[in-house]
C-alpha cells in the first residue's frame, strides 16, 4: 500500500476546461513534488515545494498552476491544456533534502510516489 | 546531454534467465537509487546505495554502486514473469541535491 495517495486515477479534459489534481501523504515529509511521465520514459520534473514553499519550478507553462495548502496536500491546477500534455502526472513526497553533505538519509533525496493521474486532454 | 545513462533500454528474455541493467555517468554521484515502475503505477522505491563498492542484496536483486560512484548496476537471478516492469536508476548529484537526476530506464519484459 502506497502512503502517497492522487486522485483522480483518470482524468479526461477538454482544453477549455479547468480541473485539479490532488495529491496527499502520510509520510511526514516535508518536500512535495510534481512529475509528468511519457509512456516508457522516466518522470520529467515539474515542481518541488520544501516546507510548503516552491522551490522549483522547472520552467512549466503556466497552464500548470500547483499549490500546497499544508505540508501534506499537494494540488496541480490545469486550466486551458494541450493534448500533449496527455500523461501520467505523478506526485512523490520525500524528506526535503539537506543543503550540503551527511550522513542523514535526508540528503538522498528517496522519493516516494503516488499511483499517479493519468490524464488525457481531448 | 544525459547525465545519467541505462543500458540496455529494453530487455526481453525467458522466465530463469539472468540480465543486468546498468547505470553510468561521467558525474560523481553521493547516492543512487533505484525505481520498478509496472504500467499505469508510479515507481516504487527499491534499494538507495550511497557507499562506492557497496552491494545490497533484495532477494534474486543485487545491486552495486561502482567504488568511484559514477556508476550502479542491477543485477536480477533467475528472472520471474513478476520482475517485468520499467526499471530506473535515478541520482543525487553531488553538486545538486535538490532533485533527483533520472536515467532512461530499462523496460524488461520477463515471457513465461
Amino acid at each position: 500500500d502506497t502512503e502517497v495517495t492522487q486522485t483522480p486515477k483518470h482524468l479526461v479534459m477538454g482544453m477549455t476546461n479547468k480541473k485539479s489534481l490532488k495529491c496527499e501523504q502520510h509520510m511526514g515529509h516535508r518536500a512535495m513534488y510534481w512529475y509528468k511521465q511519457k509512456a516508457k520514459k522516466p518522470p520529467e520534473l515539474m515542481f518541488v515545494y520544501s516546507y510548503e514553499k516552491l522551490s522549483i519550478n522547472e520552467s512549466v507553462p503556466s497552464r500548470f498552476s500547483p499549490e500546497c495548502p499544508n505540508s501534506s496536500l499537494l494540488n496541480l491546477h490545469l486550466h486551458a491544456l494541450q493534448p500533449e500534455d496527455s500523461a501520467l502526472y505523478l506526485c512523490a513526497s520525500s524528506q526535503p533534502p539537506l543543503s550540503g553533505t551527511g550522513a542523514s538519509g535526508a540528503s538522498y533525496n528517496e522519493q516516494f510516489f503516488g499511483p499517479g493521474t493519468r490524464l488525457t486532454v481531448l | 546531454t544525459q547525465l545519467l545513462e541505462q543500458s540496455p533500454q529494453f530487455l526481453s528474455i525467458q522466465e530463469g534467465e539472468n540480465l543486468t541493467v546498468y547505470c553510468n555517468s561521467s558525474s560523481v554521484f553521493s547516492s543512487l537509487q533505484w525505481y520498478r515502475q509496472e504500467p499505469g503505477e508510479g515507481p516504487v522505491l527499491l534499494v538507495t546505495v550511497v557507499t562506492g563498492g557497496e552491494v545490497k542484496k533484495l532477494k534474486r536483486l543485487t545491486f552495486q554502486f561502482g567504488d568511484a560512484r559514477k556508476d550502479s548496476s542491477l543485477h536480477i537471478t533467475a528472472a520471474q514473469p513478476g520482475d517485468t516492469g520499467l526499471y530506473l536508476c535515478a541520482g543525487v548529484y553531488a553538486g545538486n541535491n535538490r532533485k533527483l537526476i533520472w536515467g532512461l530506464g530499462t523496460s524488461l519484459a520477463v515471457n513465461p
